[in-house]
C-alpha cells in the first residue's frame, strides 16, 4: 500500500527551463511534506518542506506547492541547472516529529 | 562537521550468509535511523533509536535482522541469514532529536548484493 506516490520514474528538462516534479498521497492525515535530493552513491539530502497550513513554500529556485484537496504536491525548479540532475524523493509524515513515508523517487535529467 | 559515516560501502554475499553494517552518526545526534532502500523504491525505515533505546522497529524483519546502538553512539545492523530480497542500499541517518524531517542527515549508504 503506497501512501506516497511519485508516478514519473524520470523526467528530462532543458537547462534553463522549469522542472516540475509531482507527488500524490493517499493519507489525508499527513500534514508535513518534504522533498529530498539524492545524487548517485550519496545519501538523500533535505531540500525543502511544507506544512499543511501553507499551500506554497519558496526557497531560492525551489518552490513546493501543496493542494490538500487533491492530495497532491509539486516541486518547481526554476531555472533548471545541470547540477539539479538527481533523484528527487517526496516524503510525508503525520507531523514534523513522525516517521517519514517516502515515494519511490523521480530521476531528473537536465539537458544542456 | 563530520557527516554520518557508514561501512562497508559495498558488500556481496551469498544467500544464507550473514553481514553486518556499521554506522557512526554526527556527533551529538541523539536519534539514529536505519533505512532500507530497494532499487526503484523510496527508503523504508527499519529501526529508529533515541540514544540507546529503540523508538520504532515495527518494520524490522526481526527473524533475520537485528540492530543495536550500544552507549547511544555507534550502531550496527546485522542480517542473518541473508535472502536474495535483502539486496538493497542500507542507509544510516541521524538527527539531533526525534524525526524532524529537515534535520535528518544521511550517510552515503552500504550497498548489499545477495547472490
Amino acid at each position: 500500500d503506497q501512501q506516497v506516490k511519485q508516478n514519473s520514474p524520470s523526467l528530462s528538462v532543458q537547462e534553463g527551463r522549469i522542472s516540475i516534479l509531482n507527488c500524490d498521497y493517499t493519507n489525508s492525515m499527513f500534514d508535513y511534506f518534504l522533498w529530498y535530493k539524492k545524487y548517485p552513491a550519496e545519501g538523500p539530502t533535505f531540500l525543502i518542506s511544507i506544512s499543511s497550513i501553507k499551500d506554497k513554500n519558496e526557497d531560492g529556485r525551489f518552490t513546493v506547492f501543496l493542494n490538500k484537496s487533491a492530495k497532491h504536491l509539486s516541486l518547481h525548479i526554476v531555472p533548471s541547472q545541470p547540477g539539479d540532475s538527481a533523484v528527487y524523493f517526496c516524503a510525508a509524515s503525520l507531523d514534523s516529529n513522525y516517521q517519514l513515508i517516502w515515494g519511490a523517487g523521480t530521476k531528473l535529467i537536465i539537458k544542456p | 562537521e563530520a557527516g554520518v559515516a557508514q561501512s562497508p560501502r559495498y558488500k556481496i554475499i551469498e544467500k544464507r550468509q550473514s553481514v553486518a553494517f556499521w554506522c557512526n552518526p554526527i556527533s551529538g545526534h541523539a536519534t539514529l535511523y536505519w533505512y532500507q532502500q530497494i532499487l526503484g523504491q523510496g527508503p523504508k525505515l527499519l529501526i529508529q533509536f533515541q540514544n540507546n533505546g529503540v523508538v520504532d522497529d515495527s518494520q524490522l524483519p526481526k527473524d533475520r535482522f537485528s540492530a543495536e546502538r550500544l552507549k547511544g553512539v555507534d550502531s550496527t545492523l546485522k542480517i542473518q541469514p541473508a535472502k536474495l530480497e535483502d539486496s538493497a542500499v542500507y542507509l544510516c541517518a541521524s538527527s539531533p532529536w526525534a524525526a524532524t524531517g529537515n534535520t535528518i542527515y544521511f550517510g552515503e549508504g552500504s550497498w548489499l548484493t545477495v547472490v
